[in-house]
């Protein structure tokens, strides 16, 4: 079955810096890629994602690009701010699968001030 | 804006007793999702229920554990009978059609305590 491994698992970054974080996946079958944010307490929030056909996508600070030689795909946040603060999970997808997600384990993000 | 709920959000029960969580999807969507997460590790699919069936389950989804959907707005997850490693966060999520599942929109979660 699908694998997904996600690093790195913490990740601190000052206040207007930029943030990156990576996955890789197993099965070369996946063609959908969602990434989530957890905030303490909530359910996993989705925030972007990006199907096999693109290469980049991109949501005002938030982007995500896949590589699906490398079987790669990574997370970047822009000028960030405080609220960005959380555990980010990506995840993987067959769509023919009947929308099943493996998870890969989360990065907690702080941003300090 | 619509958004998944779930309740009870924290349930305490004993080993052996049977749980029911219950969740309200989006309403015009027409995938339903079962995952966990256990204190500190991934999020792990359980069981997805589609048409009024289940269309896919993991092997955690044993027969301790059933779903329904026992009326146009409810999703339930029933746990007969309840182990301590069942102690977990249990997210419902849902998806519209897109000619197949679209984008999951998760509930914020129950917390089942099993002692």
């Amino acid at each position: 079955g699908e694998n997904v491994e996600q690093h790195p698992s913490t990740l601190s970054v000052q206040e207007g810096d930029s943030a990156v974080i990576k996955c890789t996946y197993s099965d070369s079958a996946s063609n959908y890629f969602p990434w989530y944010k957890q905030e303490l307490g909530k359910g996993p929030q989705l925030i972007i994602d990006i199907r096999s056909n693109v290469g980049e996508k991109k949501d005002q600070r938030i982007a995500v690009t896949l590589n699906k030689t490398a079987k790669h795909f990574s997370l970047h946040i822009t000028e960030t701010q405080p609220e960005d603060s959380a555990v980010y999970f990506c995840a993987a997808s067959l769509t023919d699968s009947w929308g099943k997600l493996q998870f890969g384990a989360g990065t907690q993000v702080v941003v300090t001030p | 804006e619509p958004e998944v709920t779930q309740t009870p959000s924290h349930q305490v029960t004993q080993m052996g007793q049977e749980v029911i969580l219950r969740c309200v999807p989006i309403s015009n969507h027409l995938y339903f999702y079962w995952y966990r997460q256990i204190l500190g590790q991934k999020v792990e699919f359980l069981v997805s229920f589609y048409n009024n069936e289940i269309s896919e389950k993991s092997e955690i989804f044993d027969d301790q554990f059933s779903v329904e959907r026992p009326d146009g707005s409810n999703f339930t997850l029933k746990i007969r009978s309840t182990k301590l490693e069942d102690s977990a966060m249990y997210f419902c999520a849902s998806s519209d059609y897109r000619g197949g599942p679209g984008e999951q929109y998760f509930g914020p979660g129950t917390r089942l305590t099993v002692t």
